[in-house]
């Protein structure tokens, strides 16, 4: 079964910084999704980003990034410039492409902004 | 409005009661999905459907009955609610597999 490992609970940063959010996975499959979502206090789940397996390239969307190390099964979330709204839970996530997949989440993490 | 509605948004039931909360998108994915999230435990799989009439259980599906008659609608049903059932609830759909999943705004349940 796959699992999604997010080891650290919670995180802070100062604003403007940069913070890493880190997420590891166990899959023994070669093709498939990898996701952060982030739920703030409203409750609503947003997708940040998304990454296919067979992409070397790190996918980034505006001040999000990623650092996605196949080999090592790391997906990690790079924050920059970290803004007040950037506090929430984030969630990393994992889909394999076969028959009956299903997203898998973490434990999540919850990020706090300090002004 | 195009997207994903879940209702009620609030409920608060008893032991022993039948609850069912609603799900309903307007974006014909074919796929779509119940989460429990709890704290310490993140977002955990009760059902999922691929389809209109096909449905398979996910990781918690202990105490739940779900069904799929219309591909715009999956409900969730609590048979006889019991106070570990008490967590927000999250549908979700997505087109296809691989395709980011999109959530509704959540119910949060509290059994008593």
């Amino acid at each position: 079964a796959q699992t999604v490992t997010q080891s650290q609970p919670e995180m802070s940063v100062q604003e403007a910084e940069t913070v890493t959010l880190s997420c590891t996975y166990d899959t023994s499959e070669s093709d498939y999704y990898l996701f952060w979502y982030k739920q703030p206090p409203s409750r609503q789940m947003i997708l940040v980003i998304r990454q296919e397996a067979y992409k070397q390239q790190n996918a980034t969307e505006n001040r999000f990034s990623v650092n996605f190390q196949k080999a090592a099964k790391s997906f990690s979330l790079k924050i920059s410039d970290s803004q007040l709204g950037d506090a929430a839970m984030y969630f990393c996530a994992y889909t394999h492409t076969g028959a009956n997949s299903k997203l898998t989440f973490g434990k999540g993490i919850t990020l706090s902004v300090r002004p | 409005d195009a997207g994903i509605t879940q209702s009620p948004r609030y409920k608060i039931t008893e032991t022993g009661r039948q609850v069912t909360l609603m799900c309903h998108q307007t974006w014909s994915h074919s796929y779509m999905f119940w989460y429990r999230q709890d704290l310490g435990h993140g977002l955990r799989l009760i059902y999922y459907s691929a389809a209109a009439d096909i449905t398979d259980k996910g990781e918690v599906p202990d105490g739940y009955v779900v069904s799929r008659s219309k591909t715009e609608n999956f409900p969730l049903t609590l048979e006889s609610a019991t106070r570990s059932q008490t967590s927000v609830y999250f549908c979700a759909s997505s087109e296809s597999q691989g395709s980011p999943l999109h959530f509704g705004n959540g119910t949060r349940l509290t059994v008593t």
